[in-house]
């Protein structure tokens, strides 16, 4: 089992320029999540699905869109980037209301 | 308001001493309480969780931690820190209906020699 994976690894944008970040697992979970990892701040949540289909905002949702293409697969876009936007973006799943898996993240630098 | 607190932003143990790492909570249902590790440049690694029962629960690498309901705490701990314990460590709660986790801000361990 892979696991969590996420593309790309690395990645750097111009502001105004979009990009998708790309997700997958095969644990059959239901639950996905988009976090961004700044320091000092911890984790937080930008969007999760708590099943196939759903949809919803978390913490920091602004400038972000998300799309849940199949129960394996949840992906992060960016439409224009913006500096404020440079982060490390990790994705997760979790079973209903268990432990979350996390993938090796994506570090993103919008210039 | 639901938040996760590790008051401490950086710990320096020797190699060989003991580690308590400190959580806690505010949360309005039964929370389920989870411990990660994250070693540089990678993701998050589960190191024990907490869903209900025995208030003390052992974890991977020799971590446990303690639920206390009364002090909404779950402090990790280890009684013997090895130098591959250096990393960043982060407490989380879930649960109770809800599928989002809120993350504390974590605790950058440094191990000296």
């Amino acid at each position: 089992n892979a696991g969590v994976t996420q593309t790309p690894k690395f990645q750097v944008l111009k502001t105004g320029q979009s990009m998708t970040l790309q997700c997958a697992q095969d644990m059959n979970h239901n639950s996905m999540y988009w976090y961004r990892q700044d320091p000092g701040m911890g984790l937080r949540l930008i969007y999760y699905s708590a099943s196939e289909g759903t949809t919803d905002k978390g913490e920091v949702p602004n400038g972000y869109n998300v799309s849940r293409l199949n129960k394996r697969e949840f992906s992060l876009r960016l439409e224009s980037a913006a500096p404020s936007q440079t982060s490390v973006y990790f994705c997760a799943s979790s079973a209903i209301e268990g432990e979350q898996f996390f993938g090796p993240g994506t570090r993103l630098t919008v210039l | 308001a639901q938040s996760v607190t590790q008051p401490d932003i950086h710990i320096t143990v020797s190699e060989g001493a003991s580690l308590e790492l400190r959580c806690n909570y505010s949360y309005g249902a039964t929370p389920y309480l989870f411990w990660y590790v994250q070693s540089p440049g990678q993701g998050l690694q589960l190191l024990l969780k907490y869903f209900s029962g025995d208030t003390l629960v052992q974890g991977i690498k020799g971590f446990e931690a303690e639920f206390k309901r009364s002090q909404s705490s779950f402090n990790l701990r280890k009684p013997s820190v090895h130098w591959s314990d250096a990393a960043e460590y982060f407490c989380a709660v879930g649960g109770g209906g809800t599928y989002k986790y809120i993350f504390g801000t974590g605790t950058r361990l440094k191990v000296l020699a």
